[in-house]
This record gives C-alpha cells, sequence and structure tokens, in this order.
C-alpha cells in the first residue's frame, strides 16, 4: 500500500459525459502528478500541481482540467468524454515538487467510456 | 524528444535470472528507475539509478547503466513466479522545460515467469 487512494475504483460512462477523478495523496507529499495508462499510448505524464498550484503540464487535453486543494487532495476532471479515453488514470504523489526519484502511486481508477 | 523503449515481453523459468533491457534517448536524463506493475495494481517503484553511476545492487536486483549507449538494464536474479507483472522503465530530467520531476515511461515489458 503506497498511501496514496483514489476513488472511484472503476467509472463507466457515455461518450460526450463529464467525470471527476479524485486522489489523495500520502501523508506529508505536496506533490501530486496525474498519468494516463492505456494500450496505445502506454502511460503518459498529464499535469502535475504542488502545494495547490500547477507546476507542471505533459500531454494533457484541453478537455481534461485538474485542481489540488488545500488539503493537498487533487481532482481530475474529464469532459466531452470520448471512446479514446477509456484508459487507467494514476495518481502519484511525492514530498517535492523536484524530487527527482520517488514518486508513489496510488491503485488507479479505470474509466470506461461507452 | 524524449523517449524510453523496451522490449514487450519476456519469458522466463523459475529461478533462473530475468534481464529487462531499456533504451533511452535523451542524453540529460538525471534518474532512471524501475517500476512493477501487477495485475489490477498501480506502479510500485522497484528501485533507481543517477546517472552519473552505472550500477546499482538491491537484493536481487541489479540497476546496470551503459551511459553512452544510453541503455539500461534490470535483472531480477533467482526469479520467482511472484516476479511476474509489468516493469516499467522511467526516466526524468532537469531539463524538460517546466516539467522537472515528472517520469517518461516506456510501455513496459511483460515478464511472465514459469513454474
Amino acid at each position: 500500500d503506497s498511501g496514496v487512494t483514489q476513488t472511484p475504483k472503476h467509472l463507466i460512462t457515455a461518450t460526450g459525459q463529464r467525470v471527476t477523478l479524485r486522489c489523495s495523496p500520502r501523508s506529508g507529499d505536496l506533490s501530486v502528478y496525474w498519468y494516463q495508462q492505456s494500450l496505445d499510448q502506454g502511460l503518459q505524464f498529464l499535469i502535475q500541481y504542488y502545494n495547490g498550484e500547477e507546476r507542471a503540464k505533459g500531454n494533457i487535453l484541453e478537455r481534461f482540467s485538474a485542481q489540488q486543494f488545500p488539503d493537498l487532495h487533487s481532482e481530475l476532471n474529464l469532459s466531452s468524454l470520448e471512446l479514446g479515453d477509456s484508459a487507467l488514470y494514476f495518481c502519484a504523489s511525492s514530498v517535492e515538487a523536484r524530487r527527482l526519484g520517488e514518486q508513489f502511486f496510488g491503485p488507479g481508477t479505470r474509466l470506461t467510456v461507452l | 524528444g524524449e523517449d524510453v523503449e523496451q522490449s514487450l515481453f519476456l519469458s522466463v523459468r523459475e529461478g533462473d535470472s530475468s534481464v529487462i533491457n531499456c533504451t533511452y534517448t535523451d542524453s540529460s536524463s538525471t534518474y532512471l528507475y524501475w517500476y512493477k506493475q501487477e495485475p489490477g495494481a498501480g506502479l510500485q517503484l522497484l528501485t533507481y539509478i543517477f546517472s552519473n553511476m552505472d550500477m546499482k545492487q538491491d537484493q536481487r536486483l541489479t540497476v546496470l547503466l551503459n551511459k553512452k549507449d544510453k541503455h539500461l538494464s534490470l535483472r531480477i536474479a533467482d526469479t520467482q513466479t511472484g516476479d511476474s507483472a509489468i516493469y516499467f522503465c522511467a526516466e526524468t530530467s532537469e531539463n524538460y522545460g517546466g516539467s522537472q520531476g515528472n517520469l517518461i515511461f516506456g510501455k513496459g515489458t511483460k515478464l511472465s515467469v514459469k513454474p
């Protein structure tokens, strides 16, 4: 158990819909990262927050957004969902924004778009 | 841009050594990592190596880094059925613009261990 929690574990929705994925980092970790894992693209970095502020952006679509709240939990919002958004979405956390190394991953949320 | 490549599959017999290979393109990579993903689970950091090192050993795991060839390998000694999983090579760099700290992953190598 990494100490990172993600909810829900599974999510099934329809195209065009909007969903919110939630992540609680390990106690004491200020940085949260979101990754998308799909069969064709592999694991891709989406976005990073540090202590409530956006720190870095990766391959995140404009239809997706995220935020980190004062209690450090983070939410990833996916809107106008398409079939290709079906994937595993992982959250990871680390102590610092630039801690080169130790990111602790949650169990993931499996999103299925029908 | 940065890219990490791995072979997709590896099959070994229990008790044998497994060697999983990875190549990366970013010569400014600062840290290189091996993560393990078991079925239905998240990623677990196995080990990492700083780019100024050639080798790192941790119990049954040995990481070798050839910086000249940009080649990283993970050797698992005395492979057990519990080692069956997908192994991801990843890199990070100080030089990814504003993206310092995020990980660039390979597609993963699925290790199957036969009894």
